[in-house]
């Protein structure tokens, strides 16, 4: 079956604009994470949504991102007034339940730069 | 600060050896550990994981020791390949939370 989707695969934008990086989980997983990876480093836990809710918004840097999931499906990270410490590569993950020991499938990634 | 720490990172090792990367941990809450494999332009996969009612976890050529005690575990691909070549993470959770802490990876090269 199909596994865990992201568009846009790249994105480049400047210093101030505004960006939407959007998430397809796998289908049935009510669990979703988004993590951030920076170049030579381990993902980064940023959200987590179980069902519609944010259940775990604490890795979220500052109020400038923010994460939704309206209908408990698809999810779209928001980042306003980038910054050039924004470029990473953005991770979609999604889970069977938001379990520790539930397999976390992730998705290829979002590379974002901010020039 | 880093929760898992993981070394070493980077490794290279001839065809047919043994490949062994580390990992420690300080939060006694930990209770899942599960190693990712993550290929160029790729998200990790899920290669192996381990909880630790039990010291050692074998799939295949992939084994994870855990040492509870030391707060220390590692895993150990056997008879390594080139197709091996990859970069790999260690990671926790917590049964109360959700979400993995990541070690810093490592990446790995098998040479022909």
């Amino acid at each position: 079956g199909a596994g865990v989707s992201q568009t846009p695969s790249n994105k480049v934008t400047e210093k101030g604009k505004y960006v939407e990086l959007r998430c397809d989980p796998i289908s049935g997983h009510t669990a979703l994470y988004w993590y951030r990876q920076s170049l030579g480093q381990g993902p980064e836990f940023l959200i987590y949504f179980q069902g519609t809710g944010a259940a775990d918004d604490s890795g979220l840097p500052n109020d400038r991102f923010f994460a939704v999931r309206p209908e408990g499906s698809v999810s779209t990270l928001k980042i306003q007034r980038t910054e050039r410490g924004d470029s990473a590569v953005y991770l979609c993950a999604s889970s069977l339940r938001g379990k520790s020991y539930n397999e976390q499938f992730f998705g290829p990634g979002t590379r974002l730069t901010v020039l | 600060q880093q929760q898992v720490k993981q070394s070493p990172q980077s490794l290279i090792v001839q065809k047919g050896g043994i490949s062994i990367i580390n990992c420690a941990y300080e939060n006694t809450a930990f209770d899942y550990f599960p190693w990712y494999q993550q290929f160029p332009g790729k998200g990790p996969a899920l290669l192996i994981a381990i909880r630790p009612d039990v010291s050692e976890k074998k799939e295949g050529r992939f084994t994870i020791s855990f040492n509870k005690s030391a707060k220390q575990f590692s895993l150990h691909i056997m008879d390594s390949q080139p197709g091996d070549s990859a970069t790999y993470f260690c990671a926790a959770s917590k049964d109360t939370g959700n979400q993995f802490y990541f070690g810093t990876g490592t990446s790995l090269t098998v040479i022909p």
